[in-house]
């Protein structure tokens, strides 16, 4: 089945910086999605990518589409504590309304 | 307007007993998902309904997982008997358009 690749699987940065995480995948994908989920708590929309090259933004938070259609980007702008948390991206399959998540990457903000 | 409900949030049973989750959607949402989350992963599906009907339950392990959405509001999700391996959480997401699943707080299941 298809696959998302995250990585690396941690990430430490200081308050204050910027931040890009990236997902790759060998398939084609029409929907890239990325997620925020918080220790326990459910995953949580950030942003919803629905063509290739697309750019959208959400506060501190930006994502591209890739032309490639294979790939994806979310950067944070000036973190901050709050931006804790496990960072996911997922596929969304329209012909089987399925969504297919990467194994995330968890950020830490050191203040 | 309150979100995707789940209870318990936390449990822990021994093996081999039986335990079972609730999840109540967000009011409108027709389309009700139950995910597994393992430790370190994404969540991954179990089983999808659009109202009360199973449209998706090809990830459900079919001989010990059920689950049911009678009136096609909530739903619960059963295991029969709890293996060590089935501790994780498990997610439930509803839905009005397929690809914007709002997710519940999940349930912690601790199989000792």
């Amino acid at each position: 089945g298809q696959q998302l690749n995250q990585s690396p699987q941690s990430m430490f940065i200081q308050e204050g910086e910027d931040v890009s995480m990236n997902c790759t995948s060998s398939s084609i994908f029409n929907t890239w999605l990325w997620y925020k989920q918080d220790p326990g708590e459910g995953p949580v929309l950030l942003i919803a990518l629905y063509k290739a090259g697309e750019l959208t933004s959400n506060g501190r938070l930006t994502a591209q589409f890739g032309i490639t259609r294979k790939d994806s980007f979310l950067n944070i702008s000036a973190s901050i504590p709050s931006d804790v948390g496990i960072y996911f991206c997922a596929e969304f399959t329209g012909a089987n309304s399925k969504l297919t998540f990467g194994k995330g990457i968890t950020l830490s903000v050191r203040p | 307007e309150a979100g995707v409900v789940q209870s318990p949030r936390y449990k822990i049973i021994e093996k081999k007993q039986p335990v079972a989750f609730w999840c109540n959607p967000i009011s409108g949402h027709n389309t009700l998902y139950w995910y597994l989350q393992n430790l370190g992963q994404g969540p991954e599906l179990l089983i999808r309904y659009e109202n009360e009907e199973a449209v998706d339950d090809s990830q459900l392990p079919k001989d010990r997982f059920s689950a049911e959405r009678l009136k096609g509001v909530d739903s619960t999700l059963k295991i029969q008997p709890a293996e060590l391996g089935d501790s994780a959480v498990y997610l439930c997401a509803s839905s009005l358009w397929h690809n914007e699943q709002f997710f519940g707080p999940g349930t912690r299941l601790t199989v000792l």
